[in-house]
């Protein structure tokens, strides 16, 4: 069982207000990644990042931003919410080297914005 | 470009065995992956195959891979009601990059 978790696991905030996503895991993992998931839809690279320090936006154009200043710990923040980002938001993490490139997924979190 | 391609949607009779189909454009995929999605869950990894090889079996998985038709599938033998789920086909060519299908959508009817 993957150690990767993500917090809250459902918010529904009003327009405007800012909110953090949290996504930490325990595995040591370099690469740690966010995507967004329209229900029923696949799966769009928001942010990734190689390590600390370390950030990058992905295919998908997003409003959020990343940050990373622990290995473990790899927040996602919406600075001002709208109903556009309504969506699941899966976070996930993997060593990145040859042979155990697997990602491991957190739960998600579910975003709800009225 | 990269772009891997599943059907949306499966349905089958409890027992039966399910194949999920997956297409993928970029011959250096170097991992294949099949992931599973569960209502209001993130996806878990089923099984992996590396490109160097044809098939892979583990318990009641299957996975088939035909580079030549980069054609890779998943089969499920004895389908229970608890394999209802979307199964996520991906692909990686070596880098950071893990390119995902659209999902397919199993049913299981009891």
């Amino acid at each position: 069982e993957a150690d990767i978790y993500q917090t809250p696991r459902y918010l529904v905030i009003g327009t405007g207000k800012k909110i953090t996503l949290e996504c930490s895991q325990t595995m040591g993992h370099d690469k740690m990644y966010w995507y967004q998931q329209d229900p029923g839809m696949e799966l769009h690279l928001i942010h990734y990042s190689y390590g600390v320090n370390s950030t990058e936006k992905g295919d998908l154009s997003s409003e959020s931003t990343v940050s990373r200043i622990r290995t473990e710990h790899f927040p996602l923040t919406l600075e001002s919410a709208r109903p556009s980002h309504t969506s699941q938001y899966l976070c996930a993490s993997n060593q990145g080297q040859p042979g155990t490139d697997t990602q491991y997924f957190g739960p998600g979190t579910r975003l709800t914005v009225l | 470009g990269e772009d891997v391609e599943q059907s949306l949607f499966l349905s089958v009779r409890e027992g039966d065995s399910s194949v999920i189909n997956c297409t993928y454009t970029d011959s250096s995929s170097t991992y294949l992956y099949w992931y599973k999605q569960e209502p209001g869950a993130g996806l878990q990894l089923l099984t992996y195959i590396f490109s160097n090889m044809d098939m892979k079996q583990d318990q009641r998985l299957t996975v088939l891979l035909n580079k030549k038709d980069k054609h890779l599938s998943l089969r499920i033998a004895d389908t229970q009601t608890g394999d209802s789920a979307i199964y996520f086909c991906a692909e990686n060519t070596g880098g950071f990059k893990t390119i995902f299908g659209a999902g397919t959508r199993l049913f299981v009817k009891a």
